[in-house]
């Protein structure tokens, strides 16, 4: 098993250019999700799925974009960067369901904007 | 909405020595989950210890555990016996039980140094 996986590790953008983030877990969890880490603000919710086809917003979703076509991948798009978006970027996966299924995180995308 | 207040931003302790992290929340659901995760530098998010509310036994897990106040909203990390592997953010973390969204709220965490 890999785990969660993310691509890139790290990336540099100019501000207005557009990137998508990737993520796969091969673990068929339901249930994926997206935070950022800020200095001093902890991990913050992007936006979230609990299946193929359905996704929702979290606490921060404004510019970014996201799809779930399958189990395996979801995606975070950002359509026109701004250095607001300067941060570090987690996918996380679980079971879908009640109880305290454990999250797993990905390895974390690093990214700069310009 | 649910709130995670870590006070200590930044705490040091001698290897082998005992730490404390503090962790309080705010919320008004009766069930929910408590967890403790590490990120040493890295930056792999690491899963150490979880709580669910209902259950009044404190969680351990080998030189980690939690003191778990439910009236007062309190959920602790003590480390024993610190390790230089210990060195890492340390972050408290909220859960609700059930319903669509399973995201995990969490605190600003606490930066832990282990010094030799």
């Amino acid at each position: 098993n890999a785990g969660v996986t993310q691509t890139p590790k790290f990336q540099v953008l100019k501000t207005g250019q557009s990137m998508t983030l990737q993520c796969a877990q091969d673990m068929n969890h339901e249930y994926m999700s997206w935070y950022r880490q800020d200095p001093g603000m902890g991990l913050r919710l992007i936006h979230y799925s609990v299946g193929a086809g359905i996704t929702d917003q979290g606490e921060v979703p404004n510019g970014y974009n996201v799809s779930r076509s399958t189990t395996e991948d979801f995606p975070l798009r950002l359509l026109s960067a701004a250095p607001s978006q300067t941060s570090v970027y987690f996918c996380a996966s679980s079971y879908y369901g009640t109880g305290d299924n454990e999250q797993f995180f990905g390895p974390g995308t690093r990214l700069t904007v310009l | 909405a649910q709130t995670v207040t870590q006070s200590q931003p930044e705490m040091s302790v001698q290897e082998a020595e005992t730490v404390t992290l503090s962790c309080t929340y705010d919320t008004s659901e009766s069930n929910y989950y408590l967890f403790w995760y590490k990120q040493p530098p890295s930056r792999q998010m690491i899963l150490v210890i979880r709580q669910e509310a209902y259950k009044q036994q404190n969680a351990t897990e080998n030189r980690f555990s939690v003191n778990f106040q439910k009236a007062a909203k309190s959920f602790s990390l003590k480390i024993s016996d610190s390790q230089l592997g210990d060195t890492a953010m340390y972050f408290c973390a909220f859960m609700k039980p059930s319903g669509s969204a399973r995201q995990l709220t969490f605190g600003s965490g606490t930066q832990l140094t282990v010094l030799p």
